[in-house]
């Protein structure tokens, strides 16, 4: 039972480049969600899903796109990279009102 | 915003309990105040969670006050490995919230030996 895998777990992209963050779960949870943290902040949400099919914006989502076709990955897509988006992604899925169980991250370089 | 006010920072000795306060003076009746930690920029770890009485579990306890306005999480007997961010959150119930988590910047726990 591996839970929440994220993949790649690190990368170096050059600016204007493109690329997809791959969050796979094997819980059948319903509820997904794609973060970032910045050194010294707390987490802030980027996009979540609801179920299958089912995308919506949250905090901090200029830049980026996500989708959901299958209930089991949550793909976060950054179009055109930036600088800004230098960061470590989170991936996390929670099932009604549990508990959030998270990945292992992704840590994400712009240059 | 975050909803939840942590001190920055705390130290603990080992084999001591570590006493982290919590404040939520806004809190809702349907939200719960949830704890995580993180360790070495992982992912964050569930510790444990609450509505208005206290709780145990094999990780942590939390006391919360009776007029839910703040909590505290008490490791019992802190190791080295309990050196982390913890992340007080309050989360509301209700499903048109979508779950979602708010997060402050916690506080950073050293334990030291």
């Amino acid at each position: 039972n591996a839970g929440v895998t994220q993949t790649p777990k690190f990368r170096v992209l050059k600016t204007g480049q493109s690329m997809t963050l791959l969050c796979a779960q094997d819980m059948n949870h319903e509820y997904m969600y794609w973060y970032r943290q910045d050194p010294g902040m707390g987490l802030r949400l980027i996009h979540y899903s609801v179920g299958e099919g089912t995308t919506a914006k949250g905090e901090v989502p200029d830049g980026y796109n996500v989708s959901r076709l299958k209930k089991q990955n949550f793909l976060l897509g950054l179009e055109s990279a930036a600088p800004s988006q230098t960061s470590v992604y989170f991936c996390a899925t929670i099932q009604g009102g549990t508990e959030a169980f998270f990945g292992q991250g992704t840590r994400l370089t712009v240059v | 915003d975050a909803k939840t006010t942590q001190p920055p920072s705390m130290d603990c000795a080992e084999g001591r309990a570590a006493n982290l306060p919590c404040n939520h003076s806004t809190i809702s009746g349907n939200e719960y105040v949830y704890w995580y930690r993180q360790i070495h920029s992982q992912g964050p770890q569930y510790i444990i969670h609450g509505l208005k009485n206290n709780e145990t579990n094999e990780m942590a306890s939390l006391i919360i006050t009776e007029d839910r306005k703040s909590s505290t999480l008490i490791l019992p007997h802190a190791t080295l490995r309990d050196t982390a961010v913890y992340y007080c959150i309050v989360r509301s119930t209700l499903m048109d919230s979508n779950y979602q988590l708010i997060w402050g910047a916690g506080t950073k726990l050293i334990i030291k030996p």
